[in-house]
């Protein structure tokens, strides 16, 4: 299997634009998650879906962020319009379980590194 | 709440000496555990897991973690380190209930000396 697929690898904006990151899970798999993954941080859940609905988005920081899953093999988080304090490496993750399956082990894509100037 | 905490932000050992990361937990029933290792500019790769049975967890790259109840304590091992485990090592626990969120620490630095 190819993975968890992230896209782009590298994102450089200027405030104010709208960003797009992309995600394609593993195939078979019911659950993706996004994180944000800053210095002062660290690693923190924004959203995450199962069978595509979004399950738990209190993460996500506020109305500039939306995340959608139309099918089960692409998801998106865009931020709209982006700032500078959102620069931050961007996970995702799929897990091949649905809901109260804990033990599943969440497999991570590469991430996409966004500077926001 | 369920939380994780890695004491140690950055840990420095030799080539060849053993490791031990600390993790410790606060959880209200049986945790289900987890180690991810992530290289730089990589994503994170699981180690192992915990959920039930044997309380010492055998992982990849010759990574052991021993779950400790008593001490809310789920320590990552090794016991002889390689330049290659230079990495950043980050402890979860799963949040439960009908979810399967993973409540992350703030992982641990770890340098490798010639």
């Amino acid at each position: 299997d190819a993975g968890v697929i992230q896209s782009p690898r590298h994102e450089v904006t200027e405030m104010g634009q709208e960003v797009t990151l992309r995600c394609k899970p593993i195939s078979g798999h019911n659950s993706l998650f996004w994180y944000r993954q800053t210095m002062m941080r660290g690693l923190e859940l924004l959203i995450y879906f199962n069978n595509n609905v979004p399950i738990d988005d209190s993460g996500m920081p506020e109305d500039r962020f939306s995340a959608k899953m139309p099918n089960a093999s692409f998801s998106t988080l865009k931020i709209q319009p982006s700032e500078p304090r959102d620069s931050a490496v961007y996970f995702c993750a799929s897990s091949l379980g649905g809901g109260g399956s804990s033990t599943d082990t969440q497999y991570f894509g590469p991430g996409t590194r966004l500077t926001v100037l | 709440a369920q939380s994780v905490t890695q004491p140690d932000i950055h840990i420095t050992v030799s080539e060849g000496a053993s490791l031990e990361l600390r993790c410790n937990y606060s959880y209200g029933a049986t945790p289900y555990l987890f180690w991810y290792v992530q290289s730089p500019g990589q994503g994170l790769q699981l180690l192992l897991k915990y959920f039930s049975g044997d309380t010492l967890v055998q992982g990849i790259k010759g990574f052991e973690a021993e779950f400790k109840r008593s001490q809310s304590s789920f320590n990552l091992r090794k016991p002889s380190v390689h330049w290659s485990d230079a990495a950043e090592y980050f402890c979860a626990v799963g949040a439960g209930g009908a979810t399967n969120k993973l409540i992350f620490g703030t992982g641990t630095l770890l340098a490798v000396q010639p």
